[in-house]
């Protein structure tokens, strides 16, 4: 059965040091990841997803195989990171498979 | 372009009444999918719709129904609420598959 572990419930950093919020996945399919952030008083939304290889926000997250992970990086966290970050798996169509989600606090 | 909207904001119903929430998916989208996300857990799919048919179901009973209607909009049906229906519930929409946009959510409450 597939499976997404946000091991961190709550994970706070001083503004300038890096971030790293992290996500393992138990799939037997090809595994598609995302991360899905919620700021205060805003709805869900995508940050970004392993196949563009994008950098959004200064963020990146590398899909790992061999470790089955998808950890969601920053090398200088802002106050504006401060937020619900959840790692998802695509299984079909509209079918995500969410975390339990890290809450993020970046302290100035 | 408008969002995906949802109603009510709120509501609190009583264990075994039944529940219709609503959704106006984002201008262009065909395909809806509704997730219950109840406190200090991530959204957990219900099913979604694409051109009026349920085409994905996660692992919800029966009681759990939804129907879409020609302009993308859809509802979600609860029947004989439980206490543990108490949660968020987040429809989203996509263009067939892709990047999910969600609504800001309908909060049941069942006493």
């Amino acid at each position: 059965a597939q499976r997404v572990t946000q091991p961190e419930k709550l994970l706070s950093v001083f503004k300038g040091a890096p971030v790293e919020l992290k996500c393992n996945y138990s799939y037997s399919g090809s595994p598609e990841l995302f991360w899905y952030v919620q700021y205060s008083r805003q709805r869900l939304q995508l940050l970004l997803r392993h196949i563009s290889r994008e950098s959004i926000k200064g963020f990146t997250a590398d899909l790992n195989k061999g470790e089955t992970s998808f950890h969601l990086k920053k090398p200088f966290a802002q106050e504006e990171d401060s937020a619900m970050y959840y790692c998802a798996l695509h299984l079909t169509g509209n079918q995500f498979y969410f975390g339990t989600g890290t809450s993020l606090t970046v302290i100035p | 372009e408008t969002g995906v909207t949802q109603s009510p904001t709120h509501l609190i119903k009583t264990r075994g009444q039944q529940v219709t929430l609503r959704c106006s998916s984002q201008s262009g989208h065909n395909t809806v999918s509704w997730y219950q996300q109840a406190l200090g857990q991530g959204p957990q799919f219900i099913f979604q719709y694409y051109r009026e048919e349920e085409n994905g179901r996660g692992n919800f009973p029966p009681r759990f129904s939804g129907l879409q209607f020609p302009n993308y909009s859809s509802e979600l049906n609860v029947n004989a609420l439980l206490l543990g229906d108490s949660a968020l519930y987040l429809c989203a929409s996509s263009w067939a598959t892709g990047e999910l946009f969600f609504g800001e959510g309908s909060r049941l409450t069942v006493l």
